[in-house]
């Protein structure tokens, strides 16, 4: 069965000071794996697509990179509109469509 | 980009009664999807809605309880049936990205667009 773990469940930054948030998962096979960020009563928002070990992507000041086990989403020198819950999910190369998301990490940035 | 409008955005609902949410996406889609996410939890998938065809419904979903109607290739409801507190939840329509190749490979399909979803509560 397909896992993901995400953590820490909540992060308090000071803005500016840089973190990292980590998902860390169990899947048969990794299609890809995603990163979202969730605002208060909106819908998830595409964030990054990973598809294999060593890969990176940056938006902003986000980046996520990848590894056999985890995913980690680095925030570099984060505003207080940084914050917000970032999902993390996996797809399993053997599955069609289906997602398994983590719990979330909700981040807030204090000015 | 998709954009998804969801009604109702939130409803509070009595123990036994059912309600119909619906999805109206901007353009025309192949399939579209249903997500739960309650409180303090992840999302998890409900069920795929095709048109033209029944639902695919997940492990522990049954269409009795949730059913999905997909009448053309912009909309989609779900009604929660028989509503008691455990349904409440939010629940979110979603559709993919366009289908293509991404570095040479064919793109994963889970670069979702999500509505805003609709907040029940069940009392």
């Amino acid at each position: 069965e397909d896992q993901v773990t995400q953590s820490p469940e909540a992060l308090r930054l000071q803005e500016g000071e840089s973190s990292s948030l980590n998902c860390s998962y169990t899947v048969s096979g990794l299609r890809g794996l995603f990163w979202y960020r969730q605002d208060p009563g909106k819908g998830p928002e595409f964030l990054f697509t990973l598809y294999s070990a060593g890969e990176e992507k940056e938006k902003e000041r986000l980046k996520a990179t990848l590894t056999k086990k985890e995913s980690f989403l680095h925030i570099t020198a984060p505003k207080p509109e940084d914050s917000a819950t970032y999902l993390c999910a996996v797809q399993a190369s053997g599955s069609a469509r289906q997602l398994t998301f983590g719990s979330g990490t909700q981040l807030t940035v204090l000015p | 980009s998709a954009v998804i409008s969801q009604k109702p955005s939130r409803d509070i609902c009595q123990r036994g009664t059912s309600l119909t949410i619906q999805c109206q996406v901007d353009s025309q889609v192949t399939m579209m999807f249903w997500y739960r996410q309650q409180p303090g939890q992840s999302l998890t998938l409900i069920a795929t809605a095709n048109q033209g065809s029944e639902a695919t419904y997940e492990s522990g979903f049954v269409i009795d309880k949730f059913p999905i109607s997909r009448p053309n290739l912009t909309f989609s409801t779900l009604t929660v049936s028989n509503m008691s507190p455990e349904d409440s939840s939010i629940y979110l329509c979603s559709v993919e990205d366009g289908s293509g190749l991404a570095g040479g490979r064919p793109r994963a399909t889970g670069e979702l667009f999500f509505g805003e979803g609709s907040r029940l509560t069940v009392l």
